[in-house]
């Protein structure tokens, strides 16, 4: 398996611009979360999926953020319109169902806003 | 609230010693905890998972302890190397959630 894909690597974007972030779980898994990391704040939980539902987006900053898992194997974060205070690695990361293992983490996108 | 503080100063240490990373939480004790590396530019890679009711877990040169009275767990890298240089997350589930929360995690610098 390829493990968790994240694209882009990276993203450089104005200020006011949309922006989309896309996640590939890895096969199998059914839970996906988007975490944002920052040096003030560390790793920060977004948003978490369960079968592709949505289960809690509490830590979705605002409205301007918005997530959605249409099928087991594609997610998008998409940010509209972006501020430079959204700069940060976005990560995705995915589980299977029970605790014997821990999440497994992408690659992370590196957004820079401008 | 439930948090998760690791001390947020870098640790560094000679070769061959043992690291001692220290994640301590509050409010009541979780099921499980779980211990990550992160090395630079890239995602936080599971190592360990140790339940509430299991004192200490080993992998290879890694050992972590539960203690729930402390409300602390150490992580332990025995036989240091310069290879083990980077951040380690410690991670509790949120309630009865799916989610995890992390701490600020600890840098490590193993030098030579």
């Amino acid at each position: 398996d390829a493990g968790v894909i994240q694209s882009p690597r990276h993203e450089v974007t104005e200020m006011g611009q949309e922006v989309t972030l896309r996640c590939k779980p890895i096969s199998g898994h059914d839970y996906l979360f988007w975490y944002r990391q920052t040096m003030m704040r560390g790793l920060e939980l977004l948003i978490y999926f369960n079968n592709n539902v949505p289960i809690d987006d509490s830590g979705m900053p605002e409205d301007r953020f918005s997530a959605k898992m249409p099928n087991a194997s594609f997610s998008t974060l998409k940010i509209q319109p972006s501020e430079p205070r959204d700069s940060a690695v976005y990560f995705c990361a995915s589980r299977e169902t029970g605790v014997r293992g821990g999440y497994t983490f992408g690659s992370g996108t590196r957004l820079t806003v401008v | 609230s439930q948090k998760i503080e690791q001390n947020s100063e870098a640790l560094n240490i000679q070769e061959g010693k043992t690291a001692t990373l220290t994640c301590n939480y509050t409010n009541y004790s979780p099921a499980y905890l779980q211990w990550y590396r992160q090395d630079p530019g890239r995602g936080p890679v599971f190592l360990l998972l140790i339940r509430e009711n299991e004192k200490e877990k080993r992998k290879e040169r890694l050992k972590v302890t539960f203690d729930t009275t402390l409300k602390q767990s150490l992580f332990h890298i025995t036989a240091s190397q310069p290879a083990d240089s980077a951040t380690y997350l410690c991670a509790r589930p949120s309630g009865n959630t799916g989610k995890l929360i992390f701490g600020q995690g600890t840098t490590l610098q193993v030098k030579p």
